[in-house]
């Protein structure tokens, strides 16, 4: 399995608190996502990374921010929590297509972390 | 702006039986993936489609790719219970590494 942890994996919190989410790679993967998950609504890119300090909006990223100043990390800010943030969120990472890894030529698939349940009260 | 549509989004069918999900993606795209997510689990790749007319099997499934139709499809053969999870295709936006999902197919396989 691929190398990726979030955390915390719970957190409750209240509406107006800051909460940052966190993603660990041990993969060297160059690309790293925000996703959330939401019923009815599948996957939706929040943010992602091409490289440190290289990021770039998804397809809802009003109300987050986020931050790679390591290859290894990337992590997720809501400054200030609201109930409409209520979901799972999913960290994953990819690498670039062709480029050899460990497992051989890289297909640029997703890897998934094991998500994090954020509920705003 | 890259969208991605799936369908159906529920899907009840009963072991044995054959079905088809669809993924249809508005811009240009030759990189397409398949995942599967079981409920309160994290996502797996099943698939990946680099090109068009590429085709990947797995046991009873087989996912195919038509980049000119910008579809691709997710055949079920002989359905089993142990299939029953919730499939997304996701589509790399031209090249970019950014990667939008559909909403996703919940099937239910009845026994």
């Amino acid at each position: 399995d691929a190398g990726i942890t979030q955390s915390p994996r719970h957190k409750v919190t209240e509406t107006g608190t800051p909460v940052t989410l966190r993603c660990h790679q041990t993969e060297n993967h160059r690309y790293m996502y925000w996703y959330r998950q939401d019923p009815g609504h599948g996957l939706r890119l929040i943010h992602y990374s091409y490289g440190v300090k290289d990021t770039d909006k998804g397809e809802v990223s009003d109300g987050y921010s986020v931050s790679r100043s390591k290859t290894e990390d990337f992590l997720l800010t809501l400054e200030s929590a609201t109930s409409s943030q209520t979901s799972v969120y999913f960290c994953a990472i990819s690498e670039r297509l062709g480029l050899a890894g460990a497992r051989g030529s890289n297909t640029g698939e997703l890897f998934f972390g094991e998500g994090s349940r954020l509920t705003v009260l | 702006e890259l969208k991605v549509e799936q369908n159906p989004l529920f899907l009840s069918m009963q072991e044995g039986k054959n079905y088809t999900i669809y993924c249809n993606y508005s811009t240009t795209s030759d990189r397409l993936y398949w995942y599967r997510q079981d409920p309160g689990k994290s996502l797996e790749s099943l698939f990946v489609l680099l090109s068009n007319g590429a085709v990947k099997q797995e046991g009873r499934l087989m996912a195919s790719l038509d980049t000119k139709a910008r579809l691709s499809t997710l055949h079920i053969t002989a359905a089993v219970h142990d299939l029953s999870a919730t499939y997304f295709c996701a589509v790399d936006a031209s090249g970019t590494y950014k990667y939008i999902f559909g909403t996703g197919t919940r099937l239910k396989v009845l026994a």
